[in-house]
């Protein structure tokens, strides 16, 4: 397993306003994973970032909105830019290890934007 | 379409009964994996269990047993013997061969006294 800490654990935000999340993890990973959860619903996965290469995106997710910086193998960042009220959610990041390459969340991040 | 169905929103249990979770997935890669993970009020993600497509038998982790019938796409999470603490959201998960991880939109367990 792994252990991943996240920062802020929750924050209110202005509309039109910037915050960048923050995922440690205790081991080195090659792949992590940002997702997002809106109140009530599923988790959707925004974008996979590996070390040393740009992040994935997934399909309806842009880096101009959710940039994504991953400068070594225990570290990465979320931005969400020009918050809105709909980017209220709880944003969870995810590294790929273990037995069955399964994957570990941080406690996530609980962003209201009003 | 979706990829992972769970037509159960919510469950009401009795405390000490088994308790079955529905799971359906579709995919058209030979091999993937399946996975349970439980979300309590806290908001963590926690994994409980994982199917291989290619396990010959069903998965067990202590009192979860994964119900998995791979003609019939089906991945039933069973947790016998339900406690208080079990009430949680649940929610199955597939692998395919990109490696991306995605969720179904999960079912609420509520384990009565």
């Amino acid at each position: 397993s792994a252990v991943i800490s996240q920062k802020p654990s929750r924050d209110i935000c202005q509309r039109g306003t910037s915050l960048t999340i923050q995922c440690q993890v205790d081991s080195q990973v090659t792949m992590m994973f940002w997702y997002r959860q809106q109140p009530g619903q599923s988790l959707t996965l925004i974008a996979t970032a590996n070390q040393g290469s740009e992040a994935t995106y997934e399909s309806g997710f842009v880096i101009d909105k959710f940039p994504i910086s991953r400068p070594n193998l225990t570290f990465s960042t979320l931005t969400v830019s020009n918050m809105s009220p709909e980017d209220s959610s709880i944003y969870l990041c995810s590294v790929r290890t273990g037995e069955y390459y399964e994957q570990y969340f941080g406690p996530g991040t609980r962003l209201t934007v009003t | 379409a979706q990829k992972i169905t769970q037509t159960q929103p919510g469950m009401f249990v009795q405390e000490k009964e088994a308790v079955t979770l529905d799971c359906t997935y579709d995919t058209s890669d030979p091999s993937y994996g399946l996975f349970w993970y439980k979300q309590p009020s806290s908001g963590e993600m926690i994994f409980l269990i994982y199917q291989g497509s290619y396990d010959q038998q069903n998965a067990t982790e202590g009192r979860y047993s994964l119900n998995f019938q791979k003609a019939r796409k089906s991945a039933n999470l069973v947790i016998s013997a339900s406690q208080l603490g079990d009430s949680a959201m649940y929610f199955c998960a597939m692998r395919e061969e990109d490696d991306k991880i995605i969720f179904g939109k999960g079912t609420r367990l509520h384990i009565l006294p």
